[in-house]
């Protein structure tokens, strides 16, 4: 997972708690994204940015907000924590979006668990 | 609506068997397909990708196919090894849109000795 690095690896939280978790990229890619894992449900997209200065909300956005800092970071919070929203969280970045460079190389991950 | 589907939860397969990982979609505009491979606390690491004016893709001793008429791809792990264990995603996308990938909900395999 070199080139994406996310924090903090681990997370506890109690209900209506706010949080932020962050992510950095080396790789000079223009697209980064924030996916849930759930077990039996896959990776869902929750937020994108294509580049810098755009965000765009993926399949599951309720509950978070974005901020593409820039180039290199991509943050995603939670302004009121639920317990729906324990999983783990995974940020991904791309070359570029929606082409056949749509390869994307992910971080090691959030496991995120709110009481 | 799940657009991208893997219906085996999970599979076992001997040490020096083949491996093979199914995966349906339903959307026909998919024209992008990828395999994802995540190993326990990491993320998941791209695998194999085919175009879908392709019906095969080789890249070592992993293959993977694809029937566009039966919206059908499958992975296939030639000999299976023991490093291989680890849960597989499969993913879709329609490019030079706005589109996203779709992830399939994975299979985790198990290479046994």
């Amino acid at each position: 997972n070199a080139g994406v690095t996310q924090t903090p690896k681990f997370q506890v939280l109690k209900t209506g708690q706010s949080m932020t978790l962050q992510c950095a990229q080396d790789m000079n890619h223009n697209s980064m994204y924030w996916y849930r894992q759930d077990p039996g449900m896959g990776l869902r997209l929750i937020y994108y940015s294509a580049s810098e200065g755009t965000t765009d909300k993926g399949e599951v956005p309720n509950g978070y907000n974005v901020s593409r800092l820039n180039k290199r970071e991509f943050s995603l919070r939670l302004e009121s924590a639920a317990p729906s929203q324990t999983s783990v969280y995974f940020c991904a970045i791309s070359r570029s979006h929606g082409t056949t460079n749509e390869k994307l190389f992910f971080g090691s991950g959030t496991q995120l668990s709110v009481l | 609506d799940q657009q991208v589907k893997q219906n085996s939860p999970s599979l076992s397969v001997q040490e020096g068997r083949i491996s093979i990982l199914n995966c349906d979609y339903t959307n026909s505009m998919f024209d992008y397909f990828l395999w994802y491979k995540k190993y326990p606390a990491e993320g998941p690491t791209f695998l194999i990708s085919i175009s879908s004016i392709k019906d095969k893709n080789e890249d070592g001793r992993f293959t993977v196919f694809l029937n566009k008429s039966a919206k059908h791809l499958s992975l296939h792990i030639v000999p299976s090894q023991p490093g291989d264990s680890a849960v597989y995603f499969c993913a879709a996308i329609f490019t030079g849109t706005a589109s996203k990938l779709t992830f399939g909900t994975g299979t985790r395999l198990q290479v046994t000795l």
